[in-house]
């Protein structure tokens, strides 16, 4: 069975930078597996940050960026800012017959 | 402007059936493969299942937890996806969510998604 792991909660203070990291139990994330990034707020529906790895969307703040590090796909916000208080997912791409599994989500708490 | 919007939750008994539909607008609906993905309450993100284009077969694929029992399909014509819900069970209940899904030699964007639609699996 497929599971991708990310880190269940973290902590930054406002105008900070942190890193949320997304693994794979099948071995390193590569650019083949396509991580996708998604910001949820409560109540509302997921939205797409970040896909194809570092490919940012028009609406992604500039302060969100994507990345593949130490075999994992790693998004890291810089200057972080309230808002940015948030649960985040990432997806990745295994293609054959289920082809995408998403991680447990991190809730980024910022304080 | 793209908008997705998911219609046809609300509760059901186990093993019933129900049929979601993700009506599309503002973008060539045939032009993209399309996703559906839930969320049961208080837990996170899961993939359901997908649809390619019509140029690559309109194929679908299926989580585990779900194979056998739900079925994508499109209508672009229409510019709705479908997703039938068959021999439902509590453990189905969640929010439904569609999003757009673009698909290229060196991408894969879950870019745009619905709004959701609350099923609840209940006698």
């Amino acid at each position: 069975q497929t599971v991708v792991t990310q880190e269940p909660s973290l902590t930054v203070s406002p105008g900070g930078t942190v890193t949320l990291t997304c693994a794979s139990n099948t071995g390193a994330v590569t650019s083949a597996y396509y991580p996708n990034w998604f910001q949820q707020k409560p109540g509302q529906a997921p939205r797409a940050l970040i896909y194809s790895t570092s490919n940012k969307h028009s609406w992604t703040p500039a302060r969100f960026s994507g990345s593949l590090l130490g075999g994992k796909a790693a998004l890291t916000l810089s200057g972080v800012q309230p808002e940015d208080e948030a649960e985040y997912y990432c997806l990745l791409y295994y293609g054959g017959a289920q082809p995408w599994v998403f991680g447990g989500g991190t809730k980024l708490t910022v304080l | 402007e793209v908008q997705l919007v998911e219609s046809g939750g609300g509760l059901v008994q186990p093993g019933r059936s129900l049929r979601l539909s993700c009506t599309a607008s503002g973008f060539t609906f045939g032009d993209y493969a399309m996703s559906w993905v839930r969320q049961a309450p208080g837990k996170g993100l899961e993939w359901v299942g997908f649809i390619r284009r019509k140029a690559y077969g309109g194929t679908t694929e299926y989580a585990a937890s779900v194979k056998g029992r739900f079925t994508i399909s499109r209508d672009d014509s229409k510019s709705i996806a479908y997703l039938q819900m068959n021999s439902l069970k509590t453990e189905d209940t969640a929010v439904y969510y569609c999003a757009r899904v673009a698909v290229g030699a060196l991408i894969r964007d879950f870019d745009y998604w619905g709004q959701g639609t609350l099923v609840t699996v209940s006698s």
